[in-house]
């Protein structure tokens, strides 16, 4: 299984609600990362989740809170979002170790809009 | 530091036509590259990827791209454009922190019928 599935599809959230994204992937995959992405631009890293620890963190706003329950989920927290954090969340996964040479494999995205 | 760049945003072939899509890298250390390609509200999905092996690397659906030192470049080809090759592509490295891949800007492949 290659697959990393991410939850919801599409999300719309007010400024003023709390929402979480969900990613899962069971390919054993021991790091994992959110990206945003906006319209005609690549990916941008905001996390990077190393064993279950957070290893990188973009300066992204504090209004974005990662967590990684486990090996296999990771979740982002979104609270007080503004209207220009409407993006394309990409979640992925890689293997861990010393190699630059791990590919990551990407979720679909969650299509977020804050209105 | 790392970078690449990808020169020209948006390209269009004919169907059967051949596909170069350019990358060229900045690295201060031996780089490991990538492609990716994108699909309209998909994520990104692995073409093929440098890791030093060997120059000209074969990736999925008839694209290969081949490693360049003298020129810093890697450019992806495919010898026949397909109608569902049509999608934005992505060159990435991955010189410095093992975790962190920079991305190149993207171009987007347009094939015409």
């Amino acid at each position: 299984d290659t697959e990393v599935t991410q939850t919801p599809k599409h999300l719309v959230m007010g400024m003023t609600n709390k929402k979480s994204l969900k990613c899962e992937q069971h390919m054993g995959h021991r790091a994992m990362y959110w990206y945003k992405q906006k319209a005609k631009k690549p990916p941008e890293l905001m996390f990077v989740y190393s064993y279950e620890k957070l290893s990188i963190n973009e300066s992204v706003p504090s209004r974005f809170s990662p967590e990684c329950p486990n090996s296999s989920l990771l979740n982002l927290h979104l609270h007080a979002l503004q209207p220009e954090d409407s993006a394309l969340y990409l979640c992925a996964s890689s293997q861990e170790g010393s190699s630059r040479t791990y590919e990551q494999y990407f979720g679909p995205g969650t299509r977020l809009t804050v209105t | 530091a790392q970078s690449v760049t990808q020169l020209g945003s948006h390209v269009s072939v004919s169907e059967g036509a051949l596909v170069l899509l350019r990358c060229n890298y900045s690295s201060s250390v031996p780089p490991y590259l990538f492609w990716y390609v994108q699909y309209p509200n998909q994520g990104l999905q692995l073409l093929l990827k440098y890791t030093s092996a060997a120059t000209l690397v074969k990736g999925i659906n008839g694209f290969e791209a081949e490693f360049k030192k003298s020129e810093t470049s890697f450019h992806l080809t495919k010898p026949s454009a397909h109608m569902s090759d049509a999608a934005e592509y992505f060159c990435a490295v991955n010189s410095g922190g093992y975790q962190k891949v920079t991305f190149g800007t993207g171009t987007k492949l347009q094939v015409i019928p």
